[in-house]
């Protein structure tokens, strides 16, 4: 049971900007820092953002922030390598674990 | 180059035990949390455990606490997950993951683990 919360599927076409929502509470994104995921189709997940920071390599098309307990991820000038699933999670301070959100997937 | 390579999965009957190992190299691996972190069929992700960089320090799902125990020999730069009393609902892929929620996260290819009779 995810305690953070995602749109299943989100959608855009090339060049476009399309942008996630992850919603949760205070003792999760209100209290910490929130990442970004991207899970491939039959990859790994890989780290895209975390707090609002991106770790080398990755696009500045990609860009996360936060507002309480809320978080967004924009994918801006959308390409077709995009396509895959993107999850938000953060630690929950409360439940003493990481919480991963429920997941959308984006379609090019 | 960095390298999470994890080992260990199966087919294990419900009630059954099965310990996943995760070697680690290109890194420090003493330097890091380590994670556990599992993806049911078709579903979402799951984290599963976590140990701080000497051991000391250890935190778990709820649905895992009691049956699943996770634990490192930095000496071996391996992190383990020891799963006892295995229900079908704990299958999944398990992916190893350093550092989860840092700029130094990184993941393993991860390793199939089936409950079932």
């Amino acid at each position: 049971q995810s305690v953070l919360t995602q749109p299943p599927s989100a959608s855009g076409t090339p060049g476009q900007t399309v942008t996630i929502s992850c919603s949760g509470g205070g003792s999760n994104i209100g209290n910490n820092p929130v990442n970004w995921y991207q899970q491939l189709p039959g990859r790994a997940p890989k780290l895209l953002i975390y707090g609002d920071q991106r770790p080398s390599g990755v696009p500045d098309r990609f860009s996360g922030s936060k507002s309480g307990t809320s978080a967004s991820l924009a994918i801006s000038g959308l390409q077709s390598e995009d396509e895959a699933d993107y999850y938000c999670a953060a630690w929950d301070g409360s439940l003493k674990s990481y919480v991963f959100g429920t997941g959308t997937t984006v379609s090019v | 180059e960095d390298q999470l390579v994890e080992s260990g999965g199966g087919l294990v009957q419900p009630g059954g035990s099965l310990k996943l190992s995760c070697e680690a190299s290109g890194f420090t691996f003493s330097n890091y949390w380590m994670n556990w972190v599992r993806q049911a069929p078709g579903k979402g992700l799951e984290w599963v455990a976590n140990i701080d960089e000497d051991g000391s320090v250890r935190y778990y799902v709820d649905s895992v606490r009691g049956r699943f125990t996770v634990s490192r020999d930095n000496a071996k730069s391996s992190v383990f997950l020891q799963m006892n009393s295995l229900r079908p609902e704990d299958t999944a892929v398990y992916f190893c993951v350093r550092a989860i929620g840092g700029s130094r996260s990184y993941w393993g290819q991860g390793t199939q683990v089936t409950v079932s009779s």
